[in-house]
């Protein structure tokens, strides 16, 4: 079946370290997206890309990177510099950027 | 700034009692409004897209409409299945195509 595969499904986090998200699509999507949800907000913009070895920053970038290396793959790596990392990180895709997403099922990060 | 608010922030149903979930927005120019669902520890699922003022959509027990401030999402006789988090998000022409989310309406259908 075509999705989008994210892991791990919950993941901590030390202070001053570095962390991997991976997010995996089968569905042969162009674009491909990073969220953040916490509760009582709103999901926010992280990252997107839409194509590869293309990607432009959202509303909350900061403390965050990226890469796009292939049209499958769009990890996500939050950096120590950013401050409060414990969140609920969603990766979407979509065939093209103004069409509906197709989310991933979540990873919760949390700090030790 | 694209900007959009849901309301009410809960609500609780006993099943088969029909209500609607509001969502105000405002946008420089509206391209679409999508209503997604959202189960605990999971991530959303599409449910509609509307584009235009006067669009209604039907899935199930569920019926989102549009008008050109806010669209409501209706659900009929709900279920318990029904229980989960209605997301609601807007598109605009003038902000890159990317969407703006409201925090959500947390939906608990009893039995």
């Amino acid at each position: 079946d075509g999705g989008i595969t994210q892991s791990p499904k919950y993941l901590f986090r030390k202070e001053g370290q570095n962390v991997t998200l991976s997010c995996e699509q089968n569905l042969n999507h162009d674009a491909m997206y990073w969220y953040r949800q916490d509760p009582g907000q709103g999901l926010r913009l992280i990252y997107y890309s839409q194509i590869v070895n293309d990607f432009q920053k959202g509303d909350i970038a900061e403390g965050y990177s990226v890469s796009r290396e292939k049209k499958e793959s769009f990890p996500l790596t939050v950096t120590s510099a950013q401050k409060n990392p414990t969140a609920f990180y969603l990766c979407a895709s979509s065939r093209e950027v103004d069409e509906k997403l197709f989310f991933g099922s979540g990873t919760q990060l949390s700090v030790l | 700034e694209d900007q959009v608010t849901q309301s009410p922030e809960a609500l609780r149903l006993q099943e088969g009692e029909s209500s609607s979930l509001n969502c105000s927005y405002t946008v420089s120019g509206l391209r679409g409004l999508f209503w997604y669902r959202q189960d605990p520890g999971k991530g959303p699922e599409f449910l509609f897209t509307l584009y235009s003022a006067g669009e209604e959509k039907e899935k199930e027990r569920l019926k989102a409409t549009l008008t050109k401030k806010e669209s409501f999402l209706h659900i009929t006789a709900p279920k318990p299945e029904d229980s989960a988090t209605y997301l609601c998000a807007v598109q605009s022409w003038g902000y890159g195509n990317k969407l703006v989310f409201g925090a959500g309406t947390i939906l608990r259908v009893k039995s």
